[in-house]
């Protein structure tokens, strides 16, 4: 089946530390893959997206690039800020009618 | 999260009564998602429909949980005879095709059951 894993949060970081979060994935198929960010009391908004193998998603100073060989999706930011404490999920997507997957979320703290 | 329109925000029924939560999907979407959220948990997919037609419901209880996306207006996830393990943040989704695309997210409706 398919399916999504994320690492397991929370991860709290300090202003401007590196961060990473990983995603790995499995699929029947050649999926899309997704990164979505929720911010409290809000609705899952899109934060990057890689549609094929070695496609890198950027957005706001994150970055993810679509590791076929590893089936990964790894998130990156190298300085985060307090604004970005959030929910993190990891998703992916096939074509013709498939609903997505979505990974537990990994919840991120970002500390003054 | 502009396009999607969730309402209610918030819905508060008593135990034994009807939930109806509403959604009109972004403009030139014609495929809608239905979400359940549990407090400090992921997502969890409860049923797929394109208008008037339901795609894929597997993760739908069989009872009490039913969804339509009729011709005109919005889609509506109705809840007959809530209990407390209903309540949760339930959230809808939209995307203009099934060809790989985002999906556009609502803010969610907040369901409390006393």
């Amino acid at each position: 089946g398919n399916s999504v894993t994320q690492m397991e949060g929370p991860v709290t970081l300090s202003e401007e530390a590196f961060l990473t979060i990983n995603c790995t994935y499995t699929a029947t198929g050649y999926p899309s893959l997704f990164w979505y960010v929720q911010y409290p009391g809000e609705g899952l908004q899109l934060l990057l997206k890689a549609t094929k193998a070695d496609d890198k998603g950027s957005n706001k100073g994150f970055e993810a690039t679509y590791r076929k060989e590893t089936t990964s999706f790894h998130l990156e930011k190298g300085s985060v800020q307090v604004s970005d404490s959030a929910v993190y999920f990891c998703a992916l997507s096939l074509p013709y009618g498939q609903n997505f997957v979505f990974g537990p979320g990994t919840r991120l703290s970002v500390l003054p | 999260n502009a396009g999607v329109m969730q309402n209610p925000r918030h819905l508060v029924r008593r135990r034994g009564q009807e939930a109806r939560l509403r959604c009109s999907p972004m403009k030139g979407h014609s495929h809608v998602y239905w979400y359940r959220q549990l407090p400090e948990e992921g997502l969890k997919f409860m049923v797929y429909l394109q208008k008037e037609n339901i795609i894929d419901e597997s993760g739908m209880p069989k009872e009490r949980f039913s969804a339509e996306f009729p011709k005109e207006g919005p889609s509506i996830l109705r809840i007959q005879q809530v209990v407390r393990g209903d309540s949760a943040a339930y959230f809808c989704a939209s995307s203009p095709d099934n060809s790989n695309q985002p999906q556009h997210f609502g803010d969610g409706t907040r369901l409390s059951i006393l």
